[in-house]
């Protein structure tokens, strides 16, 4: 168990609708990273929060949004999807910010776009 | 522009020999290379990681090497049991920016 939560774990919606997945990091760590995974693909860095402030921002698509509350738990909102946004969506949380920081990674959401 | 590259999208490999995962970059201007392993339905886990300063680090029956002329890394497990069965990332990251994964190798290991 990294200590980093996701719900839902899996999320079943149609196409043109919007969906929210959380993210809550392990105690005390202050950055939250999201990646998407889509099939026979690595892991694509979306956007990263360190103490609630956007720090990183990847190949994350206008469609998409995310932000780091008071709490520090993150939400990452997907709109108006489409077939190919179905993936695995991981959240990662570290102690601090950089490439050499460890990240944790949480279970994942699974997301089918119909 | 895949900037890491895993090219072997699978390795088979018999308990208690050598497996030998490989990574290649291209970014010149990496400094820091990590592995990650990932199990059906977990995320990835933290295995091990190399500065690039250094060409070896060890950690049990787990060893990365770095050539960085080569612009190639691999990750040595030695030897290799059946619970190593999974999926295996190589990540890189450039002057503490974020993290660039490749596509993964899954590993069997069979008795």
């Amino acid at each position: 168990d990294s200590g980093v939560t996701q719900t839902p774990k899996h999320l079943i919606t149609a196409t043109g609708q919007r969906v929210t997945l959380r993210c809550s990091p392990r105690s005390g760590d202050l950055s939250v990273y999201w990646y998407q995974q889509s099939l026979d693909q690595g892991l694509q860095f979306l956007i990263q929060y360190y103490n609630g402030e956007e720090r990183a921002k990847g190949n994350i698509l206008e469609r998409f949004s995310a932000q780091q509350f008071p709490d520090l738990h993150s939400e990452l909102n997907l709109s108006s999807l489409e077939l190919g946004d179905s993936a695995l969506y991981f959240c990662a949380s570290s102690a601090s910010w950089g490439g050499q920081e460890t990240q944790y990674f949480g279970p994942g959401t699974r997301l089918l776009v119909l | 522009d895949q900037q890491v590259k895993q090219n072997s999208p699978s390795l088979s490999v018999q308990e208690g020999r050598i497996s030998i995962l490989n990574c290649d970059y291209t970014n010149s201007m990496f400094d820091y290379f990590l592995w990650y392993k990932k199990y059906p339905a977990e995320g990835p886990t933290f295995l091990i990681s190399i500065s690039s300063i250094k060409d070896k680090n060890e950690d049990g029956r787990f060893t990365v090497f770095l050539n960085k002329s080569a612009k190639h890394l691999s990750l040595h497990i030695v030897p290799s049991q059946p619970g190593d069965s999974a999926v295996y990332f190589c990540a890189a990251s450039a002057l503490a920016d974020k993290l660039i994964f490749g596509t993964g190798t899954r590993l069997q290991v069979f008795p």
